[in-house]
């Protein structure tokens, strides 16, 4: 068990809706960063925020927004979906920015647009 | 650009017996780590082990240790002793030590699937 809390596991909708993950990073840690695992693109880099403020910006599409709330818990939102936008959606968490920190993963959100 | 490189989309190996998978990577920073992650069938990614570019010493922890060799940018995890729970998609990873606006970023490999045999 990572420490790090991910909700819901899986997501079955249709295209055009939208919808929110919810992360809970491990006690202490105040980096959050979102991953999107695909067949095709396999994990890239979404989003990092550290204690509340966004940190980077991978290659997110602008129909997908995050944020980091005061009590360090973070929710991604995806909307206007589309069939490509299936993936496993993972939130990892860190105590801070140094090099040495792992990032220690939650067991990832299934998304699958129908 | 920052790159990591698993050459092996698959290997098997014999139970009890070790395997060693391949990465390298490409960077332009002296400072750097890199990471390797084991995700099973399950979908969870597990944390193994790190290694800093500063490191002298090769990593280990338990039956992993990671084959550091910095000047021809390579990080190649070993696993001794296999065993069936090793089976799982091994990924690697580097972050690189400026953040800028990079942030903490890791930076993964497309995978090895390895697959241990009894």
């Amino acid at each position: 068990d990572s420490g790090v809390t991910q909700t819901p596991k899986h997501l079955i909708t249709a295209t055009g809706q939208r919808v929110t993950l919810r992360c809970s990073p491990r006690s202490g840690d105040l980096s959050v960063y979102w991953y999107q695992q695909s067949l095709d693109q396999g994990l890239q880099f979404l989003i990092h925020y550290y204690n509340g403020e966004e940190r980077a910006k991978g290659n997110i599409l602008e129909r997908f927004s995050a944020q980091q709330f005061p009590d360090l818990h973070s929710e991604l939102n995806l909307s206007s979906l589309e069939l490509g936008d299936s993936a496993l959606y993972f939130c990892a968490s860190s105590g801070g920015t140094g090099l040495h920190q792992p990032q220690h993963f939650g067991d990832g959100t299934r998304l699958s647009i129908l | 650009a920052q790159k990591i490189t698993q050459t092996q989309p698959g290997m098997f190996v014999q139970e009890k017996e070790a395997v060693t998978l391949d990465c390298t990577y490409d960077t332009s920073d002296q400072s750097y780590g890199l990471f390797w992650y084991k995700q099973p069938s399950s979908g969870e990614m597990i944390f193994l082990i790190y290694q800093g570019s500063y490191d002298e010493q090769n990593a280990t922890e338990g039956r992993y240790s990671l084959n550091f060799q910095k000047a021809r940018k390579s990080a190649n995890l070993v696993i001794s002793a296999s065993q069936l729970g090793d089976s799982a998609m091994y990924f690697c990873a580097m972050r690189e030590g400026r953040l800028g606006n990079q942030g903490g970023k890791l930076i993964f490999g497309q995978g090895t699937e390895l697959s241990v045999k009894p």
